[in-house]
């Protein structure tokens, strides 16, 4: 049974680049959250996909926007890149009424 | 804004002894509670939940305790091993499943 996996394990982008970043859930599950973790704290929702629409979202600006496809898989895309973005980037999914989420590796994101 | 914190930054216990991560949390509405592992370089693992209707619950090796009165959530690990070794966060949902997480606990165990 395959985990939830997201691609790719690292990147680096230029300040002011886009990036999108990926995830497929966990077999059986219909519903990914996206989180971002900076060095040293612990994870930040950023927003909820279930029926290919945001269904509840953090205290993130515009520029991080995503998409939930027909097969669950979900995308990540933040515009404008700062420093600040750096961080590790993780996708949950889950059942939605189940509340377990189930965490992927994560990508690491590097903005310089 | 609502926060879920953890008292400790570091615990450090030997092999064989047993350990208790302690997390303060603020919205008393919270009704599901959510223990994660994270390794270095590697996404959290699910350890243990609970919901607010439960004082403990019990898993392998590992039980957790709720105290509704006092807003505060524990994790026990029985015969910790140097494998336990990692950083251990609590989390609350809030919302439709938006996890609400702490700074986390690192947890060092030594043979």
């Amino acid at each position: 049974d395959a985990g939830v996996t997201q691609s790719p394990t690292h990147l680096i982008k230029t300040r002011g680049q886009q990036v999108t970043l990926r995830c497929s859930p966990k077999s059986g599950h219909d519903t990914v959250s996206w989180y971002q973790q900076a060095l040293g704290q612990g994870p930040q929702f950023i927003f909820q996909y279930y029926e290919e629409e945001e269904r509840q979202r953090g205290n993130f600006p515009d520029r991080f926007s995503g998409h939930q496809f027909p097969n669950y898989s979900s995308e990540l895309n933040v515009n404008a890149l700062l420093l600040g973005d750096s961080a590790l980037y993780l996708c949950a999914s889950s059942l939605p009424r189940l509340d377990e989420q189930y965490f992927g590796p994560g990508t690491r994101l590097t903005v310089t | 804004g609502e926060s879920v914190g953890l008292h400790l930054p570091t615990l450090s216990v030997q092999e064989g002894d047993n350990s208790i991560i302690n997390c303060a949390y603020s919205n008393s509405a919270s009704d599901y509670f959510i223990w994660y592992k994270q390794e270095s370089g590697k996404g959290p693992q699910f350890i243990i939940d609970i919901r607010s209707n439960m004082d403990k619950r019990q898993g392998q090796r590992v039980t957790v305790l709720l105290n509704k009165t006092v807003k505060h959530l524990s994790l026990q690990i029985a015969a910790t091993q140097p494998g336990d070794s990692a950083v251990y966060f609590c989390a609350e949902k809030e919302g439709f499943q938006k996890l609400v997480f702490g700074t986390g606990t690192r947890l060092l165990v030594s043979p």
